[in-house]
């Protein structure tokens, strides 16, 4: 079955320390992940795609295929970051997207 | 370019009235995608639909629940008698093929 898990609900770490949101998937294709943002009092955007290999905002995200992971990683916390993340994934070819429960991040000062 | 439009943004209605939720999609965007989150959870999948198309509904409840993204206008998620289970946020996304998705403000259902 597909499944995204994200396993913590909120994190919270101190600005300027490395930040890391977990997500594993379980898919037997070969799926694309995306992450995808929501800041306070705004829509979800999209934040970056795994075959964009691209970092926003400082985040960069490898997909490891043997961990089916896909963890989002920042090396310098801001509190600006402080939002509600979502991991996704789509089957390649199709456009079902299942998304994680999400994780809250908060960046303290 | 507007983004993806949903209205209205707060809806109330009584047990067994009807709801009607609209999503106009961004410019140019003709995949048009249906979220349901309930309190403290995520995301839940509903129906994917082009153009007059129902590609994959396998999110939606089977009864009470319909959607349609017809020739003209917004696309829109009908909720026939309505029960207070299905208080949520309801989120319109659209996209221009595959890829990554371009989401809405959202659309929160109360039920009295």
């Amino acid at each position: 079955a597909q499944r995204v898990t994200q396993p913590e609900k909120l994190l919270s770490v101190f600005k300027g320390a490395p930040v890391e949101l977990k997500c594993n998937y379980s898919y037997s294709g070969s799926p694309e992940l995306f992450w995808y943002v929501q800041y306070s009092r705004q829509r979800l955007q999209l934040l970056l795609r795994h075959i964009s290999r691209e970092s926003i905002k400082g985040f960069t995200a490898d997909l490891n295929k043997g961990e089916t992971s896909f963890h989002l990683k920042k090396p310098f916390a801001q509190e600006e970051d402080s939002a509600m993340y979502y991991c996704a994934l789509t089957n390649t070819g199709g456009f079902k997207t299942i998304f994680g429960a999400g994780t809250r991040l908060f960046v303290k000062a | 370019n507007a983004g993806v439009m949903q209205n209205p943004r707060h809806l109330v209605r009584r047990r067994g009235q009807e709801a009607r939720l609209r999503c106009s999609p961004m410019k140019g965007h003709s995949h048009v995608y249906w979220y349901r989150q309930l309190p403290e959870e995520g995301l839940k999948f509903m129906v994917y639909l082009q153009k007059e198309n129902i590609i994959d509904e396998s999110g939606m409840p089977k009864e009470r629940f319909s959607a349609e993204f017809p020739k003209e206008g917004p696309s829109i998620l009908r909720i026939q008698q309505v029960v207070r289970g299905d208080s949520a946020a309801y989120f319109c996304a659209s996209s221009p093929g595959q890829g990554g998705q371009h989401f809405g403000d959202g659309t929160r259902l109360s039920i009295l």
